[in-house]
């Protein structure tokens, strides 16, 4: 069964400190796909980073870094120097074979100036 | 270019009756995803068309449908509304060219059953 797990419910931080949301998934297959998006008090699901199942190279861009680790199914999403504007629910999806994207339960970020 | 859209944004509906959500997916996307998000359940995939036929479906119970017409609009179909079918219904589209699968979505139609 294919399945994403976001521990953290809810995450309260201090403009400018950097926080770490956690995902792990699972799944059998070899090939697949995990993402994560932002939704902000708007609604809409932005989306922030695709990474295959082959692509463990981590990735900076800006204030966001994603640490993909295979070994411990973990796809880790960081936000440096944090901002009131980062404050929105985090997801973490899976998709597997083109079917459907399997979300976690998001994380509730709240950035206070 | 334009994103996706959907209508209404807000929509309040009794019990027993019965509700037509839209989507309109960016130009050129062929496939549409519905989800529902609610606050226990979180975000779930409902059904997915493309090419005007349905290609995968969730779990949900049959009183949600849906089609998708030659333009890849898409509507979605809930009979007999019930308390807990008030959600965010989210819309995604899709343009299927393999191996990635990434999603847009739009703002989503907020249903509220009284």
């Amino acid at each position: 069964a294919q399945k994403v797990t976001q521990a953290q419910t809810e995450i309260s931080v201090v403009e400018k400190e950097d926080v770490t949301l956690d995902c792990v998934y699972e799944t059998r297959d070899t090939t697949y796909y995990l993402f994560w998006y932002k939704q902000p008090p708007s609604g809409e699901l932005v989306f922030l980073i695709r990474r295959n199942s082959f692509d463990e190279q981590n990735e900076i861009s800006g204030r966001y870094s994603w640490n993909f680790q295979k070994s411990t199914s973990s796809f880790n999403f960081t936000i440096t120097a944090s901002q009131v504007v980062d404050s929105a629910v985090y997801f973490c999806a899976l998709d597997q074979a083109g079917t459907a994207l399997i979300f976690g339960k998001g994380t509730t970020l709240s950035v206070s100036s | 270019k334009a994103g996706v859209t959907q209508t209404p944004r807000y929509l309040i509906k009794t019990r027993g009756q019965q509700v037509t959500l839209s989507c309109s997916p960016i130009s050129g996307h062929r496939s549409v995803s519905w989800y529902q998000q609610t606050p226990g359940q979180g975000l779930q995939f409902l059904f997915e068309y493309f090419s005007e036929t349905q290609r995968n479906k969730g779990n949900f119970p049959g009183r949600f449908s849906g089609r998708q017409f030659s333009n890849s609009r898409s509507e979605m179909n809930v009979s007999t509304l019930e308390l807990g079918d008030s959600a965010l219904y989210l819309c995604a589209s899709s343009s299927r060219r393999e191996p990635y699968n990434e999603q847009f979505f739009g703002p989503g139609t907020r249903l509220t059953v009284l």
